[in-house]
Parts: C-alpha cells; sequence; structure tokens
C-alpha cells in the first residue's frame, strides 16, 4: 500500500539549515505531484511546497520562497526539503503528501506521520 | 494569494448534524477538499472535489457549495468525529492554501 515517510528533523538553531526526508513506498514520484505541508504546534495547516509530477515545476508559499527547496530522487523514490536561513517561526511538524490521482494537481492523499522541526537558540 | 476562512469551533450533541462553512472567492470557480485530523494524527480528506466522499469514509460526511462558500456536513454526529477539519482548495497557479480549521466538538 502506499506509505509516506518523513525523517530529519530536530533541534536547529535560528539561521541554520536542515533536510528533510519523505521516503515513498507502494508509488512512483515520477507519477505524482508531491507537497510538503507544515504545522505550527496548536495551529493549522500551512502549505509550503510542491513538486510536480515530471520534477519540472516547483512553487512556494511566500513565507518560505528564496530559503526552502523541494527536489526529489527517483533512484530512491524519495521527496526531499531543503530549509536554510531557518527562523523561528518555522517550528513546526512537516508532513509530506501526494496528490491522490497522478500527474495532476487535485488533493492530498495520503499524508506521512510527520517529522518535527525546532528552530531555537 | 488567496485566504479561505471558516469558524473556529463548531459544538453538537451527539446524533445532531453538524455544518461547517468555508468561504473565499476561488471557492466559486475551483475544487474544495476537506480534511479531518484528530489529536496527534496526520490529516485525512473526508470530501474531495467538493462533494465527493472517499471509500472508507462514513456515508454521514457530505459537502455541498454554493458560490463562494463551501460547507462540510456531518449527520447524526458520532462521538469519534471529533476532530479539526480544514477546508482546502488551490488557485491553479500554483498556490495552495487551507482554511484556519474548525474544532468540532461533539458534547
Amino acid at each position: 500500500q502506499v506509505q509516506l515517510v518523513e525523517s530529519g528533523g530536530g533541534v536547529v538553531q535560528p539561521g541554520r539549515s536542515l533536510r528533510l526526508s519523505c521516503a515513498a513506498s507502494g508509488f512512483s514520484l515520477s507519477l505524482f505531484a508531491m507537497h510538503w505541508v507544515r504545522q505550527a504546534p496548536g495551529k493549522g495547516l500551512e502549505w509550503v511546497a510542491a513538486l510536480s509530477y515530471d520534477g519540472r515545476n516547483d512553487y512556494y508559499a511566500d513565507s518560505v520562497k528564496g530559503r526552502f527547496t523541494i527536489s526529489r530522487d527517483s533512484s530512491k523514490n524519495s521527496l526531499y526539503l531543503q530549509m536554510n536561513s531557518l527562523r523561528v517561526e518555522d517550528t513546526a511538524v512537516y508532513y509530506c503528501a501526494k496528490m491522490a490521482e497522478p500527474m495532476g494537481y487535485n488533493w492530498f492523499d495520503p499524508w506521512g506521520q510527520g517529522t518535527l522541526v525546532t528552530v531555537s537558540s | 494569494s488567496f485566504a479561505l476562512t471558516q469558524p473556529p469551533s463548531v459544538s453538537v450533541s451527539p446524533g445532531q448534524t453538524a455544518r461547517i462553512t468555508c468561504s473565499g472567492d476561488v471557492l466559486s470557480n475551483q475544487y474544495s477538499y476537506w480534511y479531518q485530523q484528530r489529536p496527534g494524527q496526520a490529516p485525512v480528506v473526508v470530501i474531495y472535489k467538493d462533494n465527493e466522499r472517499p471509500s472508507g469514509i462514513p456515508e454521514r460526511f457530505s459537502g455541498s457549495t454554493s458560490g463562494t462558500t463551501v460547507t462540510l456536513t456531518i449527520s447524526g454526529v458520532q462521538a469519534e468525529d471529533e476532530a479539526d477539519y480544514y477546508c482546502q482548495s488551490a488557485d491553479g497557479r500554483g498556490t495552495w492554501v487551507f482554511g484556519g480549521g474548525t474544532t468540532l466538538t461533539v458534547l
């Protein structure tokens, strides 16, 4: 079955970098657009970044544009989020999520279990 | 970017009907989606494309749309439905947005 497993979270100081990984199984990343969505403690969901199914197009929320980069390694069937110049307000659980239907942009299904990123001095 | 507005909270007694609204200009021409998130868990889609229900989601969950407002309706609410609910849409140009979320309390 389809499964997404995030890793790479942890505690990091402001201004430093961190790379999150999302290992996908049960489907090929090459067929589905993928996203990162975050949730600050006690807050709502915030879309962060998207990568098209063919890997040619990436999109970012204004809050992370220029600091975060979404990418993938098809040989490992894994999605990544490189986070640079981290800020305290980036503290959140980061989820990777798959688009439900292939090739297009539709709805998030399923989601991984999330990985916690804490930015603190 | 665009915004989606939800009420922060809705409370109903077991067996009653809960209605959660979501408003935003983009909803007049883009699909809406609804996610349920229980404490400590990842979100799960309960309604897609305005009013379609995924397999495995109980029939008491339904969605409707009218202009720039969409509504998630839960008929015959059960205790297990207590959760946070988020609406979501996209602008078709590379931006996805969630509503602020609504906490459903079953009294």
